[in-house]
């Protein structure tokens, strides 16, 4: 089953923070964030394992909490490279297939 | 880092045809590469998983004999797409992960770009 992400798109000036949320109804063994530039191949950002673990990537930073079953990622004093389509992927058991969300559009102006 | 490689990046064949499509891992062997699927704008969608020396697993709705699925070894894995019809013009993409690293994340193909006329 399919993660749900919200919000679906968001518009942001340069240097503004911005939240992406992921949230599963399965329990989940991992999440995976990943950022899709127009045209061009998903581009992998960070994964988190169950455990409540905390990640970060340069100013992109993400959580997981698996009792809720919810991933957010942090973009924080965004960049204009930060737009995207940005997916997060659900993994159910280690080395699975990985399920992504509907993807949220993030643009980031100047 | 991982690096997949996906040919072509973009075809365009008539309706009825048939299409190929390559995805090579080219430094780290893949017992287990993922086909996706993805419509302008939407997400990505499992078509199937294709697993080296075996038949591949097919996602619920993914007709197996028209997206024809080959892993012959351990870097190459391949999809045809048979009797191509304009509702399969897609943007598919494969990836893959290394075989000896438990938790690694997944690395996509540049894609192909498929046009049916």
């Amino acid at each position: 089953q399919q993660p749900v992400q919200s919000p679906q798109a968001v518009i942001l000036r340069e240097g503004e923070d911005a939240v992406i949320n992921c949230s599963s109804s399965k329990a989940l063994y991992s999440v995976h964030w990943y950022r899709q530039k127009h045209g061009e191949a998903p581009v992998f950002l960070m994964i988190l394992l169950k455990g409540g673990e905390q990640k970060g990537h340069d100013k992109i930073s993400a959580s997981f909490n698996e009792k809720k079953q919810q991933s957010s990622l942090y973009l924080t004093a965004s960049q204009l490279s930060y737009s995207g389509t940005y997916f997060c992927g659900t993994e159910l058991a280690a080395g699975n297939k990985l399920t992504f969300g509907g993807g949220t559009r993030v643009l980031v102006k100047p | 880092g991982a690096v997949v490689s996906q040919h072509p990046s973009r075809v365009i064949c008539k309706s009825g045809t048939s299409v190929k499509i390559e995805c090579r891992s080219l430094d780290f062997q893949a017992t287990t590469m993922f086909w996706y699927r993805q419509f302008p704008k939407q997400s990505l969608m499992l078509m199937a998983t294709s697993n080296e020396g075996s038949k591949a697993t097919y996602e619920q709705g993914v007709e197996k004999d028209k997206f024809l699925i080959n892993h012959a070894s351990l870097t190459l894995s391949t999809l045809t797409v048979t009797s191509a019809h304009p509702e399969d013009s897609s943007f598919y993409i494969c990836s893959a992960r290394g075989t000896a690293f438990k938790n690694s994340p997944l690395h996509f193909g540049n894609g192909t770009r498929l046009t049916v006329t």
